[in-house]
């Protein structure tokens, strides 16, 4: 199984940069995804990493060391709308359907 | 139109009652998943399903059994129910059962309280 942690709450003012870290202890490794869920409603994807390295995707980023079991998900410009949870999540073993970590609540305020 | 939808979206039950849920996706995708988010915000995978195979999360009790109608149609029938069921069960899609980088379409999530 997969051991998946990160924090439980950050906070942070809009217009700034935040990056949150997860790391993960699995044995095979498929992929790593980060989703965004705010509250009530469904968590939608936001990336996927199975290689080293950074993945940007506009004001998202994606970064992955396999070696190190850690990944930060990075948010510049910050917005009142980022505002939500984020969940790191594993593709490990003999499975490629991820297993979710707890989630990290980002409160951005003005 | 809706890509993943589920009903109702709201579930208040007594103990000891049986249940469904219902989930539909018109994406076309061949595989289908039921997750528990408890009030921690653990999102937990339960079952994970296609027209070839299904898989148990071992840790779900056997109250819990998804039936498939249809490729498009997962249901949750949940026996007996209990407290500690109450939960937000979010339904999902993927076009193939490995995830990869293909991503997971979730529902709006069905949100239960057993009494």
């Amino acid at each position: 199984g997969q051991n998946i942690d990160q924090p439980t709450e950050m906070t942070a003012t809009e217009g700034a940069i935040v990056q949150i870290n997860c790391t993960y202890q699995t044995s095979g490794f498929n992929g790593l995804f980060w989703y965004q869920q705010h509250a009530g409603e469904a968590p939608t994807f936001l990336s996927y990493n199975v290689l080293d390295g950074l993945e940007e995707k506009g004001r998202f980023s994606s970064f992955l060391s396999r070696s190190k079991g850690y990944s930060y998900l990075l948010l510049k410009e910050l917005q009142m709308k980022d505002s939500a949870s984020y969940l790191c999540a594993v593709a490990s073993g003999g499975s490629y359907i991820p297993t979710f970590g707890r989630g990290t609540s980002l409160i951005v305020h003005p | 139109d809706t890509a993943v939808s589920q009903t109702p979206k709201y579930l208040v039950t007594q103990m000891g009652n049986d249940k469904s849920i219902k989930c539909e996706q018109n994406l076309g995708h061949d595989t289908m998943y039921w997750y528990k988010q408890d009030s921690k915000k653990f999102l937990k995978i339960m079952f994970s399903y296609n027209n070839k195979e299904l898989i148990i999360n071992e840790t779900v009790p056997n109250r819990f059994s998804p039936k498939s109608p249809d490729k498009a149609h997962l249901n949750l029938h949940i026996n007996s129910l209990e407290l500690g069921d109450s939960a937000v069960y979010f339904c999902a899609s993927s076009q193939e059962l490995e995830v990869r980088k293909e991503t997971q379409y979730f529902g709006p999530g069905t949100r239960l309280l057993v009494l």
